[in-house]
């Protein structure tokens, strides 16, 4: 069964540090890794999609890594703003199923 | 483009009441996902459907939660009865489907909070 975590829990930076959010997985067999963004109360909004065959993807203030090889993926947010305040969700599809597993989340406050 | 739409947002009953939940995913997309998550915990699979078929029900405790998605458009899940550790956020979500070169990327909607008391 495929393991997600994600390190740290919960991160507290002042506004226009970097932010780097780890997230790690058990199992190599995978098929994509995805990065969500979640409001208080909310859904899930899809951040960055990376391929099996890629090594990063980036989208404005937004760059994430991809090494399946030793079951890590990096999400790093430049010059972080209050509005990036939120909780980070990884999840890894699998190959074998295309089942998404999720890690708990990483909860960022950016403070003005 | 419509998200996916879910309803009620929120939903309080007591144990023992029966509770609905409705998704209706995003207009083309073949598969759709119902997930359950706890506070501070990410979202777990409940049911996949292609289509009207559900091809992976294998974490949805199924004495007390059914679901169904006729036509293989909108979708309902139900509790009955709902017990206290029911409480959580029902996430549904849709993908294209499994078309070869899609990136099965998935697009969650914004969930029922239900609170059982």
């Amino acid at each position: 069964k495929q393991e997600v975590t994600q390190i740290p829990a919960a991160l507290s930076v002042p506004e226009g540090e970097n932010l780097v959010l780890n997230c790690s997985f058990t199992d190599s067999a995978i098929y994509n890794l995805q990065w969500f963004r979640q409001d208080p109360g909310k859904g899930l909004t899809s951040l960055l999609l990376i391929q099996s065959s890629q090594r990063e993807q980036t989208s404005g203030r937004l760059n994430a890594s991809l090494d399946k090889s030793s079951g890590r993926s990096t999400l790093y947010i430049a010059a972080s703003q209050p509005g990036d305040s939120a909780t980070y969700l990884c999840a890894v599809k699998s190959s074998n199923d295309y089942k998404l597993s999720f890690g708990a989340g990483t909860t960022v406050t950016v403070r003005a | 483009e419509a998200g996916v739409v879910q309803s009620p947002r929120y939903k309080i009953i007591e144990k023992k009441q029966p509770v609905a939940f409705w998704c209706n995913p995003i207009s083309g997309h073949n598969t759709l996902y119902w997930y359950l998550q706890n506070l501070g915990q990410g979202p777990e699979l409940l049911i996949r459907y292609e289509n009207e078929e559900a091809v992976d029900d294998s974490q949805l405790p199924k004495d007390r939660f059914s679901a169904e998605r006729l036509k293989g458009v909108d979708s309902t899940l139900k509790i009955q009865p709902a017990e206290l550790g029911d409480s959580a956020v029902y996430l549904c979500a849709s993908s294209p489907g499994l078309l070869a070169g899609e990136t099965y990327e998935q697009y969650f909607g914004p969930g029922t909070r239900l609170t059982v008391t």
